[in-house]
């Protein structure tokens, strides 16, 4: 069965320096995507990153990088040069292939950054 | 160009009360997806509908829950007889095709329900 895994409850980071989310994933499917979200305290769900499981590269989106190892059914969530506002919930998903839609959550990580 | 659009983004009910939920997709979006976020946990797909169509409901609780997508109007997911385990932030996605493997999932602000 389809899975997504977030060990990490909470995660502390200094202003300015990366951090590393982690998100672990479990599916017997070949095609599938990878999706990061951002819950900020306001409680909205934002778009941060996408990794389909063919793409060559490791997506990329500003400050935000996904390092995704298929071998190990990692896609962490790399946050270069923390700002205050980067603190929020984040929620790793996946969904299928096929004509499956629905998006698969872990139960997110806490960030919070510090000056 | 307005995002999704959930009302109201606050409803308190006591229980046995009936919830009513309302989700205005995107402009030119005909899929709509419930989903249900229970306090500290992530979000948990409950429906995917099309316009008067529902294509799986397979995280929907067989009782009291209830969800529409009439050819005209909102979609609205309906809560009966509501206990004090509905209360939770439920959030709408809606796309404007059957959702391929990088469609990106636009989110609602939410619909925070609390049943006292």
């Amino acid at each position: 069965a389809q899975k997504i895994t977030q060990t990490q409850p909470g995660m502390f980071v200094q202003e300015k320096e990366a951090v590393t989310l982690d998100c672990t994933y479990d599916t017997s499917d070949p095609s599938y995507g990878l999706f990061w979200y951002k819950q900020p305290s306001s409680g909205e769900m934002i778009f941060l990153i996408y990794q389909g499981s063919y793409d060559q590269q490791n997506a990329t989106e500003g400050r935000y990088s996904l390092n995704f190892q298929k071998a190990r059914k990692s896609a962490n969530l790399v946050i270069s040069a923390s700002q205050l506002g980067d603190s929020a919930m984040y929620f790793c998903a996946m969904r299928e292939g096929g004509n499956t839609d629905k998006l698969i959550f872990g139960t997110g990580t806490r960030l919070q950054v510090f000056p | 160009n307005a995002g999704v659009m959930q009302n109201p983004r606050h409803l308190v009910r006591r229980r046995g009360q009936e919830a009513r939920l309302r989700c205005s997709p995107m402009k030119g979006h005909s899929h709509v997806y419930w989903y249900r976020q229970l306090p500290e946990e992530g979000l948990k797909f409950m429906v995917y509908l099309q316009k008067e169509n529902i294509i799986d409901e397979s995280g929907m609780p067989k009782e009291r829950f209830s969800a529409e997508f009439p050819k005209e109007g909102p979609s609205i997911l309906r809560i009966q007889q509501v206990v004090r385990g509905d209360s939770a932030a439920y959030f709408c996605a809606s796309s404007d095709r059957l959702a391929s493997m990088n469609t990106e999932a636009f989110f609602g602000q939410g619909t925070r329900l609390t049943v006292v």
